[in-house]
């Protein structure tokens, strides 16, 4: 089974303040994603990654930036965190352009 | 802009019926297609995925791909409350490693 892991299921931050996100995944897979989801706003590509040290934008890169340094891991930064990046962050891993899998989700409150 | 678009719902059904959930897109180019459930406050996971025009079954679950009408659906026979969830449509890209996300339809079964 993959498994997609991330650091926290819930985080509190000050407006200001730098957040690392951290994402591992298991399966030896090349590509990477960091979503974010919002109340009636769907999943939104923030950043990808398809090779380590690679990285692609997504949909809504501002504010944000990424770092895969080893291929099983991929970072997202919130450089001075902000109240409208409070939201719940999906990182994925898939293989290829195949089938997406889910870390459980971290649930970011910027205070 | 590439597109793929879902009804929000709620839709109701009682338990025991066929639910049926649909998904167009814009994009003619998508090859891969693919259907995840994903319940209140988790991470979404895979359901079903296909390629082929047609039908493709799966337990309670079966997908069903009209490429010249670019709609796809799936229908969930037998509904059991536990698979009350919203359900999201994704589908590839043409051009990269990407999948377009449906803004997802939250489906309730009614006992």
């Amino acid at each position: 089974d993959v498994k997609v892991t991330q650091s926290s299921r819930y985080l509190v931050k000050r407006t200001g303040e730098k957040v690392f996100l951290e994402c591992v995944q298991d399966m030896d897979h090349e590509n990477m994603f960091w979503y974010r989801q919002d109340p009636g706003l769907g999943l939104r590509l923030i950043y990808f990654s398809y090779d380590v040290k690679m990285k692609e934008k997504g949909d809504i890169p501002e504010g944000y930036s990424v770092s895969r340094e080893k291929k099983e891991r991929f970072s997202l930064i919130l450089e001075s965190a902000s109240t409208n990046q409070t939201s719940m962050y999906l990182c994925a891993s898939s293989y290829s352009t195949d089938t997406q899998y889910f870390g459980p989700g971290t649930r970011l409150t910027v205070l | 802009q590439k597109e793929v678009e879902q009804n929000s719902g709620p839709l109701s059904v009682p338990e025991g019926a066929i639910a049926s959930l649909n998904c167009t897109y814009s994009d003619r180019g998508s090859q891969s297609f693919f259907w995840y459930r994903q319940y209140s406050g988790k991470s979404p996971e895979l359901i079903m995925f296909i390629y082929s025009n047609g039908d493709k079954e799966d337990g309670r679950f079966t997908a069903q791909l009209n490429k010249a009408s670019q709609y796809v659906s799936l229908l969930i026979r037998d509904s059991q409350p536990s698979d009350s969830a919203t359900y999201l449509c994704a589908v590839t890209s043409d051009s990269n490693y990407q999948l377009i996300w449906g803004a997802g339809t939250k489906l309730i079964i009614k006992p």
